[in-house]
């Protein structure tokens, strides 16, 4: 099946910092990958969608200044958290979708912003 | 907007017994895709069971299976011979259907199924 990796699986911060988390599929094309943010004991919601070598599309309240996201490969994006805060601690799932019509997710990143 | 929404945040059976989780939606669309994803303590997402929405047949693989309703909008899971594996939260989420570009899913607050011994 394919397989999508997050790194770093987990990472603290101090405020202020920026972090930057890599999203990648191990064995197929993404031609588009998602991001999510997940706080404790709630659902996914999507931050942004990114297509490979265009603009990520940012979902209403996310913004596009805080968390950058680059999608320059078919098999790599990434997420960068800047100048982050605590309460941008949360968990943070990507998934990345082929030709087919399924969403393959990676393990997730837990970010502690101190 | 697509609305996805399951109304039992948690539930619990003992082991070997059948549960049904509840989801229902709100679409204006006629083509879609329905999912279930089960997360379990490690948080990895895994894909439980699918559903298009043009099937009249439920799907179903191995102990799982679904109950789709087009009209009433509704797509419960049922598991049955539950097992302690089966312990996750369980996520319902909807996917428009489009002849071509990816479509973003829309999930269910979750239900927490705890399988006892």
């Amino acid at each position: 099946g394919a397989v999508v990796s997050q790194h770093p699986s987990r990472v603290i911060c101090k405020s202020g910092t920026s972090v930057k988390i890599e999203c990648r599929s191990l064995d197929f094309q993404a031609t588009t990958m998602f991001w999510y943010r997940q706080f404790p004991k709630q659902s996914l919601m999507l931050m942004a969608t990114s297509n490979e070598g265009s603009k990520a599309t940012y979902e209403q309240g996310v913004e596009k200044d805080k968390f950058l996201i680059n999608h320059a490969s078919l098999t790599l994006s990434t997420l960068t958290v800047t100048s982050a805060h605590p309460e941008d601690s949360s968990f943070y799932i990507c998934s990345a979708q082929g030709q087919g019509d399924e969403q393959f997710f990676g393990p997730g990143t837990r970010l502690t912003v101190l | 907007a697509q609305t996805v929404t399951q109304s039992q945040p948690e539930m619990s059976v003992q082991e070997a017994e059948t549960v049904t989780l509840s989801c229902t939606y709100d679409t204006s669309e006629n083509n879609y895709y329905l999912f279930w994803y089960k997360q379990p303590p490690s948080r990895q997402m895994i894909l439980v069971i699918r559903q298009e929405a043009y099937k009249q047949q439920n799907a179903t693989e191995n102990r799982f299976s679904v109950n789709f309703q087009k009209a009433a909008k509704s797509f419960s899971l049922k598991i049955s011979d539950s097992q302690l594996g089966d312990t996750a939260m369980y996520f319902c989420a909807f996917m428009r259907s489009l002849i071509q570009g990816a479509q973003k899913l829309v999930f269910g607050q979750g239900t927490r199924l705890t399988i006892n011994p």
